[in-house]
């Protein structure tokens, strides 16, 4: 069946330092991608969105990568600061067709 | 000024329990969904309506029995709750339906539903 799943369940950064949160899926029809971010208490927050027609998309201090070859999304984040610190999630969609939401990946931001 | 939100934010019933959570947007969006999240932080999609019409039912218990009264509320009722329904409930709203032009969907606060 279709899975969206992540490499690391958690990621410990500095503050300052660079962030980087991979996702692979498994469904190559794909056609739509999504990263939320979830802080503790609260419903997903949208990051950045993808479409299968492009392989990056920047926003603030954050990026978004797309590899169709091998079925990757990445989501970058510059100068990490502990507001980042939260639950990240990728989605895929095919089509018009369900979002289906991968695991989910914690990242810690230290002083 | 609030979104999308939700009510009541917890909910601690008995199992064999009917209750009802509360969703409205006010985003002026056409499409509204339940998702269901797990303590394992996992999310899935339950319903979806778009102008009112049911467009997404997953295999969910006809227990679960979502009503959308206007474009701005859908609601979730669940009957006979059993404790395998304890989760966090978000609803979510976009302008578009999926593969439309505006189709981000963005979420309510979530409601924390414990069946003892």
């Amino acid at each position: 069946g279709e899975s969206v799943g992540l490499h690391l369940p958690t990621l410990s950064v500095q503050e300052g330092d660079n962030s980087i949160i991979n996702c692979a899926y498994s469904n190559s029809a794909s056609d739509y991608f999504i990263w939320y971010k979830q802080e503790s208490g609260k419903g997903p927050q949208f990051i950045i969105d993808i479409r299968s027609n492009m392989d990056k998309r920047q926003g603030q201090r954050v990026t978004v990568l797309l590899n169709k070859t091998v079925k990757h999304l990445s989501l970058q984040i510059a100068a990490t600061q502990p507001g980042d610190s939260a639950v990240y999630f990728c989605a895929e969609r095919e089509n018009t067709d369900k979002l289906i939401f991968g695991t989910g990946t914690r990242l810690q931001v230290f002083p | 000024d609030t979104a999308v939100s939700q009510t009541p934010k917890y909910l601690v019933t008995q199992m064999g329990n009917d209750k009802s959570i509360k969703c409205e947007q006010n985003l002026g969006h056409d499409t509204m969904y339940w998702y269901k999240q797990d303590s394992k932080k996992f999310l899935k999609i339950m319903f979806s309506y778009n102008n009112k019409e049911l467009i997404i039912n997953e295999t969910v218990p006809n227990r679960f029995s979502p009503k959308s009264p206007d474009k701005a509320h859908l609601n979730l009722h669940i009957n006979s709750l059993e404790l395998g329904d304890s989760a966090v409930y978000f609803c979510a709203s976009s302008q578009d339906w999926a593969g439309g032009i505006s189709d981000t969907q963005y979420f309510g606060p979530g409601t924390r539903l414990t069946v003892l």
